[in-house]
């Protein structure tokens, strides 16, 4: 079955304790992205990745990185989580970057909540 | 400021009613694309326009592309509870800089009540 998957689902830190959210893709894709959603604000991009071994920040990548060494994974690093980092966040994948119009597969979220 | 205007933010009806929901922008877009997603689940891709004026429909919903690809439409006919959820529309500019890039809207929350 083609998926995304996210680890872990909910996830609840305190400020400044390092955390990552891995993100796997089965379908070798070569686009990958990161999103987090907020109410009212609808989904924004944080990193991206055309391929392996490239990224690329999107519309909000303060306090975040990503790293992209294997095409089917690409984590998302939040080295000292703040408050506002509290959200909903999604991981997707499409087969190309170019192909914008392409099916973009979204993973099952991860809610984090950084107190 | 959103790119992307997504009308009503909520909308509630009875089963068997109609409903339309709006994604508006000041920008031109390659493609645009309708998202739904149900609660503790990522959005699923519902319908992909590309061309200027297109009409898609996927059973009971109707998807529509202006002439102009600055905005679309989304009606539901008949909706069924099945049909509650949160739709979101996502566009691709037509610009250098935002090549390979999706935009989305903040969604429309559909319920629909038996």
């Amino acid at each position: 079955e083609a998926q995304v998957t996210q680890n872990p689902r909910y996830l609840i830190t305190v400020t400044g304790k390092k955390l990552t959210v891995t993100c796997s893709q089965n379908m070798n894709h070569e686009y990958m992205s990161w999103y987090r959603q907020d109410p009212g604000l609808g989904l924004r991009q944080i990193y991206y990745s055309m391929n392996v071994e490239v990224t690329d920040k999107g519309d909000v990548p303060e306090g975040y990185k990503v790293s992209r060494k294997e095409k089917r994974n690409f984590p998302l690093i939040l080295e000292s989580p703040s408050p506002n980092q509290t959200s909903l966040y999604f991981c997707a994948s499409r087969a190309s970057g170019g192909f914008v119009s392409d099916t973009q597969y979204f993973g099952p979220g991860t809610r984090l909540t950084v107190l | 400021t959103q790119l992307l205007e997504q009308s009503p933010q909520f909308l509630s009806i009875q089963e068997g009613e109609n409903l339309t929901v709006y994604c508006n922008s000041s920008s031109v877009f390659s493609s645009l694309q309708w998202y739904r997603q149900e609660p503790g689940e990522g959005p699923v891709l519902l319908v992909t326009v590309v061309t200027g004026g297109e009409v898609k429909k996927l059973k009971r919903l109707t998807f529509q592309f202006g002439d102009a690809r600055k905005d679309s439409s989304l009606h539901i006919t008949a909706a069924q509870p099945g049909d509650t959820g949160l739709y979101l529309c996502a566009g691709a500019e037509m610009t250098t800089d935002s090549w390979g890039k999706l935009q989305f809207g903040a969604g429309t929350q559909v319920v629909v009540t038996p």
